[in-house]
């Protein structure tokens, strides 16, 4: 089946610094999510986009959906203690099909 | 809104017993999603309903486990018998419409077999 794949894993910042974390798949997809998951907590959506080449942000989050539809980027600006958590992509190929998660980067900060 | 409402938060069975996890999604929402989390296999999705009427059911692991949604405000997830590698966290979640607009996750069942 469809996968999509995210990088990095794992990453260990400081706090202060950005942070980007990308997602890619091997065909087309019409819609691209990001969701953030707290630890003891279910994933919660934090960006939704639907055309290709959007750039859409909400506070310190930035996501783009990549123009050739196959890929997606999150950065994170000035990262706070509270931004730790394991941040998921998501996405459809098609808009009435289900949704498909990456395996998520786990964020940890460093104080 | 009280959000995806999931019960237990936390259960502890041993080996064989039956488990039965349960939902009370988003009041007018009319999808339904039972995944399964753990480290190595990330989020898997088990099975979906759509105005309570399962529409895949690929991803249910084998017979041991079932779904059912008798109305659109209650779900149940059960295992019978549960085995040790079914330890994991299961999530409902629910969405209105078009599944782009993304889903309602609720906070979890984290089931122990032991």
């Amino acid at each position: 089946g469809q996968q999509l794949n995210q990088s990095p894993q794992s990453m260990f910042i400081q706090e202060g610094e950005d942070v980007s974390m990308n997602c890619t798949s091997s065909s087309i997809f019409n819609t691209w999510l990001w969701y953030k998951q707290e630890p003891g907590e279910g994933p919660v959506l934090l960006i939704a986009l639907y055309k290709a080449g959007e750039l859409t942000s909400n506070g310190r989050l930035t996501a783009q959906f990549g123009i050739t539809r196959k890929d997606s980027f999150l950065n994170i600006s000035a990262s706070i203690p509270s931004d730790v958590g394991i941040y998921f992509c998501a996405g459809t190929p098609n808009r009435d099909d289900k949704i498909i998660f990456g395996k998520g980067t786990r964020l940890h900060i460093l104080p | 809104d009280a959000g995806v409402i999931q019960s237990p938060r936390h259960e502890v069975t041993e080996m064989g017993q039956e488990v039965t996890l349960r939902c009370k999604p988003i009041s007018g929402h009319d999808y339904l999603f039972w995944y399964r989390q753990t480290m190595m296999r990330g989020l898997e999705l088990l099975i979906y309903f759509n105005n309570n009427v399962p529409i895949d059911d690929s991803g249910m692991p084998e017979d041991r486990f079932s779904a059912k949604m008798p109305n659109a405000s209650f779900s149940t997830l059960k295992i019978q018998p549960s085995e040790p590698r079914d330890s994991a966290v299961y999530f409902c979640a629910s969405s209105l419409g078009a599944q782009v607009y993304g889903y309602t996750f609720g906070s979890g069942t984290r089931l122990t077999v032991v």
